[in-house]
């Protein structure tokens, strides 16, 4: 296995566009994460799946953010009528949740400007 | 509330060693972990430590975890410019939450 992969890894979009981006998590991985990076800070969480549940949201997660995970193996992250505030960088990670330690491993990263 | 901080910036030479600091709010914490990120690129799972160990060593990573302090440290041996990086270090707020609370980041800056 490759490891964690996202796509697309650039996008560029007008504010008010909605997009999307894919998270393809490590074959064997249950655990599926959504986090924003944005420059000079450390990775924030967004959101996390088990199997295709959604088990916990931040308050970051606002309306125009939806994640799904419909057959628990990829996911996506939708965001709608973007705003400029919403350019960063978008990580995906997976675990395993029958590792003790449950480390996340990531992905590449999407990174996303709103012009 | 759930916080995690480190410093910011960090130079030593080809060769020498360098220790990263970290400190975390949450005491629940079961695992600690450290991250690597090169510039443009995801981040990468150096070593974790569990809660109940107060050391860790793996090659020329160690780490290094005062509980009681809510401390935990990262020595790389022998620095390599390849290891020039931003290393987070990163907690679980609780044993019962998948998500991670990540530092801001140190930049190490390793000269030849």
């Amino acid at each position: 296995d490759t490891g964690v992969s996202q796509d697309p890894r650039h996008k560029i979009t007008k504010r008010g566009q909605n997009v999307t981006f894919r998270c393809d998590p490590i074959s064997e991985h249950n655990r599926l994460y959504w986090y924003r990076q944005t420059l000079g800070q450390g990775p924030e969480f967004l959101t996390y799946f088990q199997n295709e549940a959604q088990l916990e949201k931040s308050r970051l997660l606002s309306d125009r953010f939806s994640a799904e995970r419909p057959k628990g193996s990829f996911s996506t992250l939708e965001i709608q009528r973007t705003e400029q505030g919403d350019s960063a960088m978008y990580l995906c990670a997976s675990s395993a949740q029958t590792a003790e330690s449950y480390e996340q491993y990531f992905g590449p990263g999407t990174r996303l400007t709103v012009t | 509330g759930e916080d995690v901080e480190q410093s910011l910036f960090l130079s030593v030479r080809e060769g020498d060693s360098s220790v990263i600091n970290c400190t975390y709010t949450d005491s629940s914490s079961t695992y600690l972990y450290w991250y690597k990120q090169e510039p443009g690129a995801g981040l990468q799972l150096l070593t974790y430590i569990f809660s109940n160990m107060d050391m860790k060593q793996d090659q020329r990573l160690t780490v290094l975890l005062n509980k009681k302090d809510k401390h935990l440290s990262l020595r790389i041996a022998d620095n390599q410019t390849g290891d020039s990086a931003i290393y987070f270090c990163a907690s679980p707020p609780s044993s019962n939450t998948g998500k991670l609370i990540f530092g801001q980041g140190t930049t190490l800056q390793v000269k030849p």
